[in-house]
């Protein structure tokens, strides 16, 4: 199986300010097949970002993936309120998995 | 629009096998991969399994020698079963779309399953 392993765990960030959200792959995953999550409480995750880089429908700019080797990192330029939540990395290659979530926390 | 929406049973006993199901609405099983993710309380998500459109399936291997994902397509609905259950089996599970490209794109709003005696 392919771990994800998120880091930090939590993130303690103010309102406007650049968080920066890591997905380590134990071995290749395509960038193909990379995807990031929201998910608030109470509620189902929601897709963010696919193909490692690719913004899905009505997510605003201020969200970027990219890809680097193992590594994969989501970035939110300017946090407003609305993106403190649960960030989680997913592969879906073959036998999906997860990473275990990046909290982004108010500070 | 696509929905998905997930029933069944609330409280499962330990030993019991879980059954849920997921219909969907506004898009036909017939494309995509139709999947089953559980979050248990306060963690965070795990993969179950998935159905393919043309019947195939793969399943979490953690889980698999418990694990059966089925469709009907008649009724454009997919089916989760989970045997020999525990209370570690105690989640939000969730039913969704996956895509090749896209990763999974529409979620049902989760339904809880309590594994308790």
């Amino acid at each position: 199986d392919t771990v994800l392993t998120q880091s930090p765990g939590t993130l303690s960030l103010s309102p406007g300010e650049r968080g920066t959200l890591s997905c380590r792959a134990s071995q290749s995953v395509s960038s193909s097949y990379l995807a990031w999550y929201q998910q608030k409480p109470g509620q189902a995750p929601r897709l963010l970002i696919y193909g490692a880089s690719s913004r899905a429908t009505g997510i605003p700019d201020r969200f970027s993936g990219s890809a680097s080797g193992t590594d994969f990192t989501l970035t939110i330029t300017r946090l407003e309120p609305e993106d403190f939540a649960v960030y989680y990395c997913q592969q879906y290659g073959r036998a999906w998995t997860f990473g275990q979530g990046t909290k982004v926390e108010i500070k | 629009q696509v929905q998905l929406q997930e029933s069944g049973p609330g409280l499962v006993r330990p030993s019991e096998t879980l059954s849920l199901t997921c219909t969907v609405s506004g898009d036909s099983i017939r494309t995509y991969y139709w999947t089953w993710i559980r979050q248990p309380p306060g963690k965070g998500l795990e993969w179950i399994g998935y159905i393919y459109y043309s019947g195939s399936t793969d399943y979490n291997p953690s889980l698999k020698s418990r694990v059966t994902i089925s469709a009907d397509t008649s009724m454009n609905q997919f089916s989760l079963k989970l045997s020999s259950v525990t209370a570690a089996d105690t989640a939000m599970y969730y039913c969704a779309r996956g895509t090749y490209y896209y990763g999974v794109d529409v979620w049902g709003q989760g339904t809880t399953v309590t594994v308790s005696s």
